[in-house]
């Protein structure tokens, strides 16, 4: 059964404390992206990477870091220095054909509570 | 700088009233508009894809349409379980395909 995984998907830790979210997918897509999704906000994109071994800082990167040693997995690190980290996280992932966005796919989304 | 828009920001119909949620947006060399819905503690699940201004996709009660500056979500004869938020999104210029998304449209159908 293809599609994207995050785990868990509810999360408490301390403030101070690093805390990494989990993202696979068996899609085999190219491209995977972390957003962030406050109340009444829309979904804000904190990092993405459209190949191994690479990827680009989104919008609100500060206080997150991210790997991509293998195409299925990319897993975010919050760190101590975010500011905020309470919130919704959702990874996505899509395919990636030349210059035009094709539709993401998201995974269930991790709730992670800082306090 | 690249923008999405949708209104309004919440619309509360009866079962059978039709209605229409718009997206607006500022995106150099448009190269996708998608619509998606949002169920609540959810992550989005992709509803259409758009190109190319006339272009529509239809899905049960849902249509998507895409014109220059703006798509239309129409809900034809809504129903209780099409209650959700649908949000709107386009490519970044400026992120690869990393996408921008609106805030979206809290829909709410009472039977």
């Amino acid at each position: 059964d293809g599609g994207i995984t995050q785990s868990p998907k509810y999360l408490f830790r301390k403030e101070g404390q690093n805390v990494t979210l989990s993202c696979e997918q068996n899609l085999n897509h190219d491209a995977m992206y972390w957003y962030r999704q406050d109340p009444g906000q829309g979904l804000r994109l904190i990092y993405y990477s459209q190949i191994v071994n690479d990827f680009q800082k989104g919008d609100i990167a500060e206080g997150y870091s991210v790997s991509r040693e293998k195409k299925e997995s990319f897993p975010l690190t919050v760190t101590s220095a975010q500011k905020n980290p309470t919130a919704f996280y959702l990874c996505a992932s899509s395919p990636l054909i030349g210059a035009y966005s094709y539709e993401q796919y998201f995974g269930p989304g991790t709730r992670l509570t800082v306090t | 700088e690249d923008q999405v828009t949708q209104s309004p920001e919440a619309l509360r119909l009866q079962e059978g009233e039709s209605s229409s949620l718009n997206c607006s947006y500022t995106v150099s060399g448009l190269r996708g508009l998608f619509w998606y819905r949002q169920d609540p503690g959810k992550g989005p699940e992709f509803l259409f894809t758009l190109y190319s201004a006339g272009e529509e996709k239809e899905k049960e009660r849902l249509k998507a349409t895409l014109t220059k500056k703006e798509s239309f979500l129409h809900i034809t004869a809504p129903k209780p379980e099409d209650s959700a938020t649908y949000l709107c999104a386009a490519p970044s210029g400026q992120a690869g395909t990393a996408l921008i998304f609106g805030k979206g449209t809290t829909l709410s159908v009472s039977s």
